[in-house]
């Protein structure tokens, strides 16, 4: 069985740092790309960042461009996200998500979230 | 304002169909990009739906069943159920903007 379990959210003041971290099992991890997916609080949802199986290829929105970095450590089926520079308007819940591979990037199996509010 | 667009809400009762849209524009689904689907529970993790404009994940009723032309997409749910009450979302890739992107999503209301 997939599963994809995130951890590291919580409280943080605005322009400081949060490491998340997403713990998979249930399929060979170095296989597949990944993706953080957000959604803000009462929001739709907003993809952050993927990155391809062997950690060689990565992409961004541009909101988080330069403040977020994707990373995966494949010995340990881990996915990471460094967020740095937080803002108020990066409070959500961050979806760690595993990639569809189909011709268009999308999502086949999703965690269960983790909520991050940044705020004074 | 989300590159892919829904109605906010749609609504119908027990038993009935209805039809959820996604429009695009020529550099996400009018470009061949295909149409995924999820739906969101309250208070849970979306679930993927429809993959590929049509296909059905192992588990998702029949019910449920997409089709794409053109800049648009579509969601159909027939023989609605109280327990489709739900969010929907449509996701396809935009090329001008190079990312993987949303539709704004659409509360099904279940009268």
């Amino acid at each position: 069985e997939v599963q994809l379990v995130e951890s590291g959210g919580g409280l943080v003041q605005p322009g400081g740092s949060l490491r998340l971290s997403c713990a998979a099992s249930g399929f060979t991890f170095n296989t597949y790309w990944m993706s953080w997916v957000r959604q803000a609080p009462g929001k739709g949802l907003e993809w952050v960042a993927n990155i391809n199986q062997d950690g060689g290829e990565k992409y961004y929105v541009g909101s988080v461009k330069g403040r977020f970095a994707i990373s995966r450590d494949n010995a340990q089926n881990s996915l990471y996200l460094q967020m740095d520079s937080l803002r108020a308007e990066d409070t959500a819940v961050y979806y760690c998500a595993r990639d569809l591979r189909a011709k268009t990037p999308g999502v086949d199996y999703w965690g269960q979230g983790t909520l991050v509010t940044v705020s004074s | 304002q989300s590159v892919l667009t829904q109605p906010p809400s749609v609504s119908g009762a027990p038993g009935q169909r209805v039809t959820i849209s996604c429009t695009g524009s020529n550099s996400n689904l009018g470009a061949g990009y295909d149409v995924h689907w999820y739906q969101q529970l309250p208070g849970t993790a979306p679930k993927l739906l429809i993959y590929s404009n049509s296909n059905r994940p192992s588990g998702v009723p029949d019910r449920f069943s997409g089709s794409k032309s053109g800049t648009s997409a579509s969601l159909a749910i027939t023989g609605l159920q109280a327990e489709d009450e739900s969010d929907y979302y449509c996701q396809s890739y935009d090329s001008s903007l190079s990312v993987v992107v949303f539709g704004g999503g659409t509360e099904l209301i279940v009268l």
